[in-house]
């Protein structure tokens, strides 16, 4: 049983650019969810996909976007980076209304914008 | 829309001594989880509380529920320095299975 994986590890991006993140979710699971991961601060929920499908968001723009596909691998895009989006993603992965064991993280992607 | 704290922010605190974390949320919830987050690292699943009086215990850490009172606790016994690391609790809102909310955390230093 593989656990979730991220890439890249690190990025580093110029403000005004665009970004791409990639997560495997865990073996068995069907759901993705993204969370953002200032330095010091608790994880910030940005949305989560269940069959490809946004199933909730928070208080993120527009500019942050995501995919899930067929496989539930997920991608999460960020238009128009600005400097506070500098951060830890992390992506995590659950069986959708199985609760009891949470989600599984992956090790994250850390992405400076200069 | 659901608060998490949690208190203390920071705790240092000498080995083989005892503390307690809190941890209290605004709305209703029947579940909470804790993680533990080593520095520049990914979230570790700690504990999972299922309902109201759950209590679970690993090693030296022991984690309570209350949902009526809203609050959960994380006990540390006899630290050591190894517990060194960011905890944070997290809950879902009623009624929804996304969203997992996060609490502020609560950065742990056991010195020597």
């Amino acid at each position: 049983e593989t656990g979730v994986t991220q890439s890249p590890t690190h990025l580093i991006k110029t403000r005004g650019q665009q970004v791409t993140l990639r997560c495997s979710s865990q073996s068995g699971h069907n759901t993705v969810s993204w969370y953002q991961q200032a330095l010091g601060q608790g994880p910030q929920f940005i949305f989560q996909y269940y069959r490809e499908e946004e199933n909730g968001r928070g208080n993120f723009p527009p500019r942050f976007s995501g995919l899930q596909f067929p496989n539930y691998s997920s991608e999460l895009n960020v238009n128009a980076l600005e400097l506070d989006d500098s951060a830890l993603y992390l992506c995590a992965s659950s069986l959708l209304g199985v609760l009891d064991y949470g989600y599984t993280f992956g090790s994250g992607t850390r992405l400076t914008v200069v | 829309e659901l608060k998490v704290e949690q208190n203390p922010l920071f705790l240092s605190m000498q080995e083989g001594k005892n503390y307690t974390i809190y941890c209290n949320y605004s709305t209703t919830s029947d579940r909470l989880y804790w993680y533990r987050q080593d520095p520049g690292k990914s979230l570790e699943s700690l504990f999972v509380l299922l309902s109201n009086g759950a209590v679970k215990q690993e090693g030296r850490l022991m984690a309570s529920l209350d949902t009526k009172a809203r609050l959960s606790t994380l006990h540390i016994t006899a630290a050591v320095h190894d517990l060194s690391a960011t905890y944070f609790c997290a809950v879902f809102p009623t009624g929804t299975a996304s969203k997992l909310t996060f609490g502020t955390g609560t950065r742990l230093q056991v010195t020597l």
